[in-house]
């Protein structure tokens, strides 16, 4: 199917590095992307990963191996404001399919 | 230069009334969507236009209807709108179809009573 599985809930500290997983359960798909929402907002564009291995855009990275069916969003110097849901999706061609959201939780 | 724009921010809706959601783009995209996002989970894709003149379905398809009205507006309609419809509703824009960035509007609340 093309479904993709995320953790549901994280929490770390302000100051601290967090990973965010994304697995997904089929292949060929163009890249996989991660999207920021706020409560009450809409979902914005964080990073895109088109080839395997490391993007990084500024304290955000994200990592891609298509041959362990697997994706991650490095997030570093966490701060109060990264209290978000994250989301990543799939470009499957005719699909744009998304992952059910991690809700990430910064602690003072 | 306002990006993605919706309209309504929210509307309620009896079982079987009709209404269409306009969105529109001033970043001149070739490629629009339409998704819904249920509480606590991901976006589902409704529809999409890849390029102007043209509309596919995605994965929810069943119980709207799109129209591309031009390069700048995509419309999602309700012929008749079910309880099971209540969700918020996102546009979303791209430069290309397949573009890894896409630019989403405020979204629109829909309850449908």
């Amino acid at each position: 199917g093309q479904s993709l599985e995320q953790p549901s809930e994280v929490t770390a500290v302000e100051g601290a590095i967090v990973q965010i997983n994304c697995t997904y359960q089929t292949s060929g798909f163009y890249g996989l992307s991660w999207y920021q929402q706020h409560d009450g907002g809409a979902p914005t564009f964080l990073s895109y990963n088109a080839l395997d291995g490391l993007e990084e855009t500024g304290r955000f990275s994200s990592f891609l191996s298509r041959s362990d069916s697997y994706g991650y969003l490095l997030l570093q110097e966490l701060q109060m404001k990264d209290s978000a849901s994250y989301f990543c999706a799939v470009d499957y061609g005719q699909n744009f399919v998304f992952g059910p959201g991690t809700r990430l939780s910064v602690l003072p | 230069n306002a990006g993605v724009t919706q309209t309504p921010k929210f509307q309620v809706l009896k079982t079987g009334q009709s209404m269409t959601l306009q969105c529109a783009q001033d970043m001149n995209h070739n490629s629009m969507y339409w998704y819904r996002q249920d509480p606590g989970m991901g976006l589902r894709l409704i529809y999409y236009s890849a390029s102007e003149g043209t509309t596919d379905k995605g994965e929810v398809p069943n119980g709207y209807n799109v129209s591309r009205l031009n390069k700048r507006e995509f419309s999602l309609r309700l012929e008749s709108a079910a309880p099971s419809q209540t969700s918020v509703y996102f546009c979303a824009s791209s430069e290309i179809f397949r573009g890894e960035t896409q630019y989403f509007g405020p979204g629109t609340r829909l309850l449908v009573l």
